[in-house]
Order: structure tokens, then sequence, then C-alpha cells
């Protein structure tokens, strides 16, 4: 079955960085393109980036964008976030998870997720 | 940005009976639309994709309607398991990626 497994979370100096991984399994993995999506304490779903089931399209959102880097080895079966300059409003839990359709990133819905991974930005 | 805008944020129901749900874009987003269900301390699980097309698994009683900006998730009768929050969220015009405030079914 499809499996999504993220870690690297933790508490974190504002300014600081963090990476987050997120490997899968029961699927194709370079077939398909992954998501992170964010949810901040008590509120709702935040898109914050995409990567190409080939690594060659990355887009982020305006709230992330130059801050943060998404990238993909598929050797491993992993996907990376790796967020720098972290602030307050980064405090979230982030979820990975996968396109819905096999080379089809374009159609922007989350089939399969990941149980999240909690970051905390805090002094 | 297309803005989607859930509506009630909060509605109370019994077992047995039905529940609607409506999500409204702020500008047509044809039939690219979903919905997910998230219990608490849990990630959300994919519903309906399409505007209409059930996932892998999901239970007949739950179903979707609607294109363009109106959109509407039904549950005919409510089990206990289907108390949670339910978001829609769009994919016609991105990024971003966007999603609906939520609505939270509750036990009445």
């Amino acid at each position: 079955q499809v499996q999504l497994a993220e870690s690297g979370g933790g508490v974190v100096q504002p300014g600081r960085s963090l990476r987050l991984s997120c490997v899968a399994s029961g699927f194709t993995f370079n077939n398909y393109g992954i998501h992170w999506v964010r949810q901040a304490p008590g509120k709702g779903l935040e898109w914050v980036a995409v990567i190409w089931y080939d690594g060659t399209n990355k887009i982020y959102a305006d709230s992330v964008k130059g801050r943060f880097t998404i990238s993909r080895d598929n050797s491993k079966n992993t996907v990376y976030l790796e967020m720098n300059s972290l602030r307050a409003e980064d405090t979230a839990v982030y979820y990975c998870a996968r396109a819905g359709v096999a080379a089809a990133v374009q159609v922007g819905y989350f089939e399969y997720w990941g149980q999240g991974t909690l970051v905390t930005v805090s002094s | 940005e297309i803005v989607m805008t859930q509506s009630p944020a909060t509605m109370s129901v019994s077992p047995g009976e039905g529940a609607t749900v409506s999500c409204r874009a702020s500008q047509s987003v044809s039939s690219s639309l979903a919905w997910y269900q998230q219990k608490p301390g849990q990630a959300p699980r994919l519903l309906i994709y399409g505007a209409s097309t059930r996932a892998t698994g999901i239970p007949a009683r739950f179903s979707g309607s609607g294109s363009g900006t109106e959109f509407t998730l039904t549950i005919s009768s409510l089990q206990s398991e289907d108390f949670a929050v339910y978001y829609c969220q769009q994919y016609d015009y991105w990024p971003p990626l966007t999603f609906g405030g939520g609505t939270k079914v509750e036990i009445k």
C-alpha cells in the first residue's frame, strides 16, 4: 500500500534552518509529483511547494519562496524540504502528499498523505 | 489567487442524519475541486476529486456535486466515524493551490 513518512521536525530558533524528509513506498516513486502542505496549530491547510516527478520543475507558495527549497532523490524514494530563515509563522505540522495522477502534476489534488511532522519555530 | 469559501464553519448533526457542506470559489475552477476529511490528530484523507468522483475506498454515502464556482459535499447518513473537519481545495488555476477554511461536522 502507498505510504509516506515525514521526519526531521523539531524546535528551532527563528532565523535558523531545518530539513524535512519524506520517504515513500508502495508506488512507482519517479512517476509522481510530491507536494508539501502545512497546517498551523488549530488552523486550516496551506499548500507549500511541489516538485515534479523527475525533479525538473519546482513551484513554491509566495509565503516560502526564496526561503524553502524542495528537492528529491528518486534513488532513495525521498523528497526533502530545506527550510531556511525560519519564522514563528512557519510553525506547523508539515505533510508530504502524493499527486493524484502519474506524470500529470498539473492535476493538483493530493491522493495520499503522510502523518506529518511538527516544526516549531520559537526562541 | 483563487479564494475558496466554505459554509457553514460548524454544523451539528445527529447520527443517521444527512449533512451538506458548501464551497464557493472566487472564480470558476471548472470541475477541478477536491474534498478532504480530517480527524483530530490525523492527516487529511482524500474523499472526492474532479468535483464528483469518489476516491478509492470512500463509501457511497459521500457524494460531491457542482462545477464552476459552487460545490457541495453531501454525506447521506452520518456515521460516528464521519464527525470530522472537511476541506475543499481547487486545482484548476495554480499556483497557489488553495483550500477552503474548513467545516467542522460535530455530533448534535
